[in-house]
This record gives structure tokens, sequence and C-alpha cells, in this order.
């Protein structure tokens, strides 16, 4: 069965440092990697996506993927409070179906 | 309009009730998507349709029916739940169906709070 798993959190960091989030999933033929974040009380928003191995970067937001370690993460520099919301991972298999994380709630404070 | 919109946003059944869940969605896009996200789980496919065709159904009980009568509407009808089926709902929205190499961005409502007494 295939999963994504993500460490539940919370992982508080202080305004202004990085914030790193990580996945991991367990089927090899996994394609495309992405990232969602989900403020509380309202749906999911896609933030990054990536496909190839390395690392992709959008603002503050870096997209790092190893495929030979089977791990994607997600890099948030700079952090605001306004960052603070939960973060899920999700992988594709060249099918119709994302592979979703349980997530990861992520605190930043003042 | 917002881009997708879920009515009703709360729902509270009891276990013999008939209910349905809308979705709807003005972005033009070919594909829906019924997830379900309960507490400390991941997301849930339920449905897919891609051009009013139903294209997946992992395997979810059917006490769960899905609806697409056209490519802007969904509906998820609700029949003899239990409560373990209490959850968040969420209808979801794509260009296309979501296959190997592309953004994988999925367009979700703000979900339907359902509660099983």
């Amino acid at each position: 069965q295939k999963e994504v798993e993500q460490n539940s959190g919370p992982l508080s960091v202080p305004e202004g440092a990085i914030a790193s989030l990580n996945c991991t999933y367990s089927d090899r033929g996994s394609q495309s990697f992405f990232w969602y974040r989900q403020y509380s009380g309202k749906s999911p928003e896609l933030i990054m996506f990536i496909y190839s191995n390395g690392d992709k970067e959008d603002g503050r937001f870096t997209a790092q993927l190893n495929k030979a370690s089977q791990y994607v993460s997600l890099l948030i520099r700079d952090s605001q409070p306004s960052d603070s919301a939960t973060y899920l991972c999700a992988v594709s298999y060249n099918t119709d179906k994302l592979i979703f994380g349980t997530g990861t709630r992520l605190q930043v404070f003042p | 309009e917002t881009g997708v919109t879920q009515t009703p946003r709360h729902l509270v059944m009891g276990m013999t009730n008939k209910k349905s869940l809308k979705c709807e969605q003005h972005l033009g896009h070919n594909a829906m998507y019924w997830y379900k996200q309960s507490a400390k789980k991941p997301l849930e496919l339920m449905f897919v349709y891609s051009l009013e065709e139903r294209v997946e159904n992992n395997s979810v009980p059917s006490r769960f029916s899905p609806e697409c009568p056209n490519s802007s509407h969904l509906f998820l009808h609700l029949h003899t739940l239990q409560p373990e089926d209490s959850a968040l709902y969420l209808c979801a929205s794509s260009q296309e169906r979501l296959a190997g190499f592309n953004t994988g961005e999925l367009f979700f409502g703000e979900g339907s709070r359902l509660t099983v007494l």
C-alpha cells in the first residue's frame, strides 16, 4: 500500500527562522510531489510541486526532492505568523490519485 | 463567484436520514473529486469524475452515492450513514484528470462538515 508519512507536529519556530517540513513516501514509482497548505477551518491550497531531484525555489519556499532516499521537504525562509497552518505532502503515481500525508502543523510565534 | 463552492457547510443527520452534499465549480474544469478528511488521518479520495463519467470509486461503501449531472456540478448522496462517517467532506476540481507529470493542482471547496448521530 502506497503511503506518505509526515510528522504531525506541531513544529514551532520563531518568526524569521527557517521552518523545515519533511515527508517520506513508500513507493519508488512515485513521479510527482506536492505541498498543500491548509489553514485551520479552510480548504487545502497548492503552494509547491516538484518532479525532479534537487531544489525548486519559489519566493520564501523551497521544495527539495531526493528520490533515492524517498523524501521530499519544504523549507520556509523568514517564517511569518501567517505561515502558521498545516502542510500536507502529496504524491502521485501517474494515476488520478494524489496520496496525501496526514500533514504537519506549523506554528510560527512572534 | 469563488472557484469551488460546497453546500451545506455543516450538516447533522441521524443514521436513518437521507441527505445530499452539493458542489459547484466555476473554473471550467473537466474533473471533479470527493475527498474525506477525518481527524489525524490523510485525505482519502472517494470518487473521481472526468467529463461527467465516474472513473474511480475508491472502494467506498454504497451508503455514499455520487452523482455528476454535468462538468460543473457534483453531488454526494448520503443514506444510512454510521457515526464513523462523521468527517469533513471536500470537493475538488482540476483542469483535467490528474495523471503523471502535471501540476497536480486540485482546487478545493471549503468543505461540508458532517456529523452523524
